[in-house]
């Protein structure tokens, strides 16, 4: 069973512009959840989508938004970038949602510049 | 205050050792995962608990939901166990269960 995809791996781009970042889930999981981790603040919720819904919701700026699709792949988008929005994004996917056990992508190592 | 809070913070240890990670947390919860970060590496979901204890090889968890307390017990510690453990709680609220809420990871050494 494939794992949890996350593309790009890597990305670089300047302040001002916007950025979409893509998730795979492993087959069959229905939720999807993002997370910001960087060296100053650690790992940070930022979504869960599950059956393309938003279920749940951390405390970022409207700059980040999300979606999830009918094959459950989901995608987050960041607008306006800024320096501080440098960091490792992860999702994770999962049967049902948070409260059971989450299996998570490799990430994708945003850069701004 | 953080809502969730790991101890201790760094550890380094010889290779046998029994190791203790600990973490509190101050809000209702759901449940609660532990999870291990190897340098460089991705994340690996080591238990979600909602009570009483859980065992997978040498790693042993334990959560007390009325004192709002778990813990993270590695038996016959291994160089490769060396990682970043984070603690994480899926808080519950009246309206629902609101996303995961983490603590700062506690960095463990093994030495051979």
């Amino acid at each position: 069973k494939a794992g949890v995809t996350q593309t790009p791996r890597y990305l670089i781009k300047t302040r001002g512009q916007q950025v979409t970042l893509s998730c795979s889930p492993i087959s069959g999981h229905r939720s999807v959840s993002w997370y910001q981790q960087t060296p100053g603040q650690g790992l940070q919720f930022l979504f869960e989508y599950f059956s393309e819904t938003q279920r749940n919701k951390g405390n970022f700026p409207g700059r980040f938004s999300g979606r999830q699709f009918s094959n459950s792949r989901s995608e987050m988008n960041v607008s306006t970038l800024e320096l501080g929005d440098s960091a490792l994004y992860l999702c994770a996917s999962s049967s049902r949602g948070l409260g059971e056990k989450l299996f998570f992508g490799s990430g994708t190592q945003l850069s701004v510049l | 205050k953080n809502e969730v809070e790991q101890s201790p913070q760094n550890l380094t240890a010889q290779e046998g050792e029994f190791i203790t990670i600990n973490c509190s947390y101050s809000v209702g919860i759901s449940a609660l995962h532990w999870l291990q970060q190897h340098p460089g590496g991705g994340i690996v979901s080591l238990f979600m608990l909602s009570s009483g204890k859980k065992k997978h090889g040498r790693l042993i968890a334990t959560i007390n939901i009325q004192e709002k307390h778990s813990s993270l017990h590695i038996t016959a510690s291994h160089p490769r166990d060396s990682a970043v453990y984070i603690c994480a709680v899926r808080r519950s609220s009246g309206g629902g269960a609101d996303g995961l809420t983490f603590g700062k990871g506690t960095h463990l050494i093994i030495q051979p």
